[in-house]
């Protein structure tokens, strides 16, 4: 029962341009704490995709980009590739629950 | 090359308990905190247990607390997780994971390639 929600599943066709939001509360994102994204492919880990809502780590293109906005963040993906098919899941903090909170998760699929 | 490596993954009969490694290399696990992080099958990211890096605080999920308990030997460069009263919904694959900090909260940077735990009668 995570407290950030995310669209079940997102499409676009190679060269869109989608975004997966994650939708939280007062006492998570809108209490200020930072988002992350990680990027999920199956049967594999978790990558480290953005960090504190609009970072890239090295190595990441600038394909993706995240946003933070009131109870609210999102990731953009833009110039869709196949191999950006996978699941993505958004992460913060919940200070009612004082725990780390991941995203329900997103399957992005490419058409 | 930076890696975390799980293992101690397996099946355990419900009540029994069973203990993960999360082997450290590439970096000096002694500088950082590590959460374990788990995913029951085809369900969504689930976070589990944070340990500082000194070992100093511990803190639990609710799903978990009183039954798991995380520790670290950084001389082995390794953390633990003991999971004991082990339910079917503890079934999952455990990921242990790096902390990325200087950020509130910290975010994950470094993840093993995780372990499967599976409890059945």
């Amino acid at each position: 029962q995570s407290v950030l929600t995310q669209p079940p599943s997102v499409s676009g066709a190679p060269g869109q341009r989608v975004t997966i939001s994650c939708t939280g509360s007062s006492s998570n994102i809108g209490a200020g704490y930072d988002v992350h994204w990680y990027q999920q492919f199956p049967g594999t880990a978790p990558k480290f995709l953005i960090f504190g809502n609009n970072n890239r780590p090295s190595g990441v293109p600038d394909r993706f980009s995240g946003s933070k906005s009131g109870t609210s963040a999102s990731l953009a993906i833009t110039g869709l590739q196949a191999e950006d098919e996978g699941d993505y899941y958004c992460q913060s903090f919940d200070s009612s629950l004082t725990a780390f909170v991941f995203g329900t998760g997103t399957k992005l699929t490419v058409l | 090359q930076v890696q975390l490596v799980e293992s101690g993954g397996g099946v355990a009969q419900p009540g029994r308990s069973l203990r993960l490694s999360c082997a450290a290399s590439g970096f000096t696990l002694r500088s950082y905190a590590i959460h374990w992080v788990r995913q029951a099958p085809g369900k969504g990211l689930e976070w589990v247990a944070l340990i500082w890096y000194d070992g100093s605080k511990k803190y639990y999920a609710d799903s978990v607390k009183g039954r798991f308990t995380i520790s670290r030997d950084n001389s082995r460069d390794t953390v633990y997780l003991q999971m004991s009263s082990l339910t079917t919904e503890d079934t999952a694959v455990y990921y242990c994971a790096r902390v990325y900090s200087g950020y509130d909260p910290d975010a994950f940077d470094v993840w093993g390639q995780g372990t499967m735990v599976t409890v059945s009668s």
